[in-house]
């Protein structure tokens, strides 16, 4: 079964307004998850990467105040898409690995499709 | 910086064919992880494989083989005796290790279609 859980898995909202996604483990505990965002036909591009306990660090390019990004617990990351507009409309992916170790498959959720309208 | 290159933005064959899916990287370390994900029309991403950089001996996993060849930095894919299942895009990815933990760089995918 799934250890990465993300909800909500499709939403559309209106433009303007604030969407929240969360990722969270299911059977074990990330002190950090990483946040990835594809837009159509194309590939997954790392947006930032959630730290318990300390601020995210965002790639380069993506907006800080736009995506705001809380790592509540260890289990629980949210992605705050704020003031959404048709051009955030993309599938957002976390992921958590198991363990800080490279070697550690990195378990993905089942993903957000966003739509802003 | 890591790199991955998947050529092949779109295959088509037919049902039954053998198809093969490129994969080249690029980077500067000498341990590394190497991982391919199928991600059908859902959008979930499917685990097919990790490679660690030390372990050059190919895999078979039913229909499913990987070919890593260090010297020439490429994890190409086959997919044997292909099947109207087995279409969907699929991301080649390298490991890197930032402070804390498993980050992919992926390749650009590739599409397979196939038909029946």
């Amino acid at each position: 079964g799934a250890v990465v859980s993300q909800h909500p898995s499709r939403v559309i909202c209106k433009s303007g307004t604030s969407v929240k996604i969360e990722c969270r483990s299911l059977d074990f505990q990330a002190t950090t998850m990483f946040w990835y965002r594809q837009f159509p036909k194309k590939s997954l591009m790392l947006m930032a990467t959630s730290n318990e306990g300390s601020k995210a660090t965002y790639e380069q390019g993506v907006e800080k105040d736009k995506f705001l990004i809380n790592h509540a617990s260890l289990t629980l990351s949210t992605l705050t898409v704020t003031s959404a507009h048709p051009e955030d409309s993309s599938f957002y992916i976390c992921s958590a690995p198991r363990a800080p170790r490279r070697d550690t498959e990195a378990f993905f959720g089942q993903g957000t499709r966003l739509t802003v309208v | 910086a890591q790199k991955v290159t998947q050529a092949q933005t779109e295959i088509s064959v037919v049902e039954k064919e053998d198809v093969t899916l490129d994969c080249v990287y690029e980077t500067r370390d000498t341990t590394y992880y190497l991982f391919w994900y199928k991600q059908p029309p859902s959008g979930e991403l499917v685990f097919l494989i990790r490679r660690n950089s030390f372990d050059e001996q190919n895999e078979i996993s039913g229909r499913y083989s990987w070919n890593f060849q260090k010297s020439t930095s490429s994890f190409n894919f086959t997919i044997t005796a292909s099947q109207v299942v087995d279409s969907a895009v699929y991301f080649c990815a390298l490991s890197e290790v930032n402070n804390a933990g498993n980050m992919l760089t992926f390749g650009g995918g590739t599409r397979l279609m196939v038909k029946p």
